[in-house]
């Protein structure tokens, strides 16, 4: 079983449709988890960092589950510029791994 | 703020080549450092990180290899170039002393013909 996983995607919903991803782990010492977002040929950029039971930042909503390992990001009213990939990330000492990443393609 | 830089931008090396890749890091001090590779369609795979100058962890051995000889400068290098080389190398950063966020530089893509 790989480190972290995700669902390739891609997830395609129209303008306004609330969408969620998972990412599950298989190392429960991870310590802290993160959400990036990643533009075609760009560089990864943070979107959340998930250190408890969950986080909120506007539209965009985080949430582990230690007991089911696994955590869930929610994109409510997507907008078209929220196209990207979304990579979970999982994190414990120096180490991190990242999931291969789900793709959203927001639609007018 | 803190600000990452990678350079170059873009390279098209030959197989067999010689590679050099820089990644700087400003407004910072004793960070951890990250080399990643992604190669098309694929995830990030961590190839070394540093918590200090000189320290290197190598994650995955291959022809590359990696070097920090000031606290703010990480060197990716490999003497041959192999066609699988071609990829988006990345750089990151965090906070020294334990898991913290990481922040990636822009980036230099590779292309090994």
């Amino acid at each position: 079983r790989k480190e972290v996983e995700q669902d390739p995607g891609p997830f395609n919903v129209p303008e306004g449709a609330t969408v969620a991803f998972n990412c599950t782990y298989s190392n429960s010492a991870s310590q802290s988890f993160f959400w990036y977002r990643q533009d075609c040929r760009k560089e990864p950029k943070l979107l959340m960092s998930v250190y408890s039971s969950g986080n909120e930042d506007g539209r965009f909503t985080a949430q582990l589950n230690r007991a089911s390992q696994y955590i869930s990001l929610l994109i409510r009213d997507s907008k078209l510029s929220d196209s990207a990939t979304y990579l979970c990330a999982r994190g414990y000492g120096q180490n991190f791994v990242f999931g291969p990443g789900t793709r959203l393609s927001v639609l007018p | 703020s803190q600000t990452i830089h990678q350079w170059p931008a873009t390279l098209v090396q030959p197989v067999g080549s010689p590679l050099s890749l820089e990644c700087t890091v400003e407004g910072t001090s004793n960070p951890n450092l990250y080399w990643y590779r992604q190669a098309a369609g694929r995830g990030l795979q961590l190839l070394f990180y540093s918590v200090g100058i000189g320290q290197i962890s190598s994650e995955v051995p291959q022809n590359l290899s990696a070097s920090r000889p000031q606290d703010r400068q990480f060197i990716l290098s490999s003497k041959k170039l192999l066609l699988s080389d071609s990829g988006f190398y990345l750089c990151a950063w965090s906070v020294g002393g334990g898991t913290d966020t990481q922040y990636f530089g822009p980036g230099t893509r590779l292309t090994v013909l």
